[in-house]
């Protein structure tokens, strides 16, 4: 069975700080991606990354793909109380294999 | 485009009643993937309809089962429901992309089981 482990669970800081979260894995997967979802909301898919080492920017938020793909993170730079959320990542393994394996996510609060 | 959609939104139902859930995904994309969100256990996948046939099965009991129509559209069916089936049901559409299936989550149905 894949499992995806997320750390923290909850993360609570001021604006303006620096944060990472990370997505762990015994498993090898195709694909990762990281989605935000906000209360009572789908996940919103923010980034895929399929290469082993691959790093995608967006604007104020690094991605990153594990060599051996079992594992990722997330930095936020210069967080803000829009980034407010519960951020999931997921691993997919393409093909005809149509579902996700979703980590249980990362609570993140930004306080102004 | 427009986005997936779900109805309903909201639904109150008592234990032992039945539940159908709607899902139109974006247009274009023939995969549609159900998924149950608890607290306690996260995003659960259910199962995945490609091109009108189930593809993916997760696991979970025989109750909760689905179907997908010639134009993509999906619903899912609880029969017999209990509390624990109290959850936000999300259906995701998708196209294949390099490496995986990128999926576009609808905005889910909040389901209470009383």
């Amino acid at each position: 069975t894949q499992l995806l482990e997320q750390s923290p669970q909850f993360l609570s800081i001021q604006e303006g700080e620096n944060l990472t979260v990370y997505c762990n894995s015994s498993s090898v997967f195709s694909s990762l991606q990281w989605y935000r979802q906000e209360p009572g909301e789908g996940p919103v898919l923010l980034v895929t990354v399929v290469t082993g080492g691959e790093v995608k920017k967006l604007k104020r938020l690094t991605f990153q793909f594990g060599d051996a793909r079992k594992d990722s993170s997330l930095h936020i730079t210069a967080a803000q109380p829009g980034d407010t959320g519960l951020y999931l990542c997921a691993g997919g393994n393409g093909g005809s294999q149509g579902n996700l394996i979703f980590g249980k996510g990362t609570k993140l609060s930004v306080k102004p | 485009k427009a986005g997936v959609t779900q109805t309903p939104r909201y639904l109150i139902k008592t234990r032992g009643q039945q539940v159908t859930l709607s899902c139109s995904p974006i247009s274009g994309h023939r995969s549609v993937s159900w998924y149950q969100q608890t607290p306690g256990q996260g995003l659960q996948f259910l199962f995945e309809y490609f091109s009108e046939t189930q593809r993916n099965k997760g696991n979970f009991p025989g109750r909760f089962s689905g179907r997908q129509f010639s134009n993509s559209r999906s619903e899912m069916n609880v029969s017999t429901l209990e509390l624990g089936d109290s959850a936000l049901y999300l259906c995701a559409s998708s196209f294949p992309s390099l490496g995986g299936y990128e999926q576009y989550f609808g905005p889910g149905t909040r389901l209470t089981v009383t």
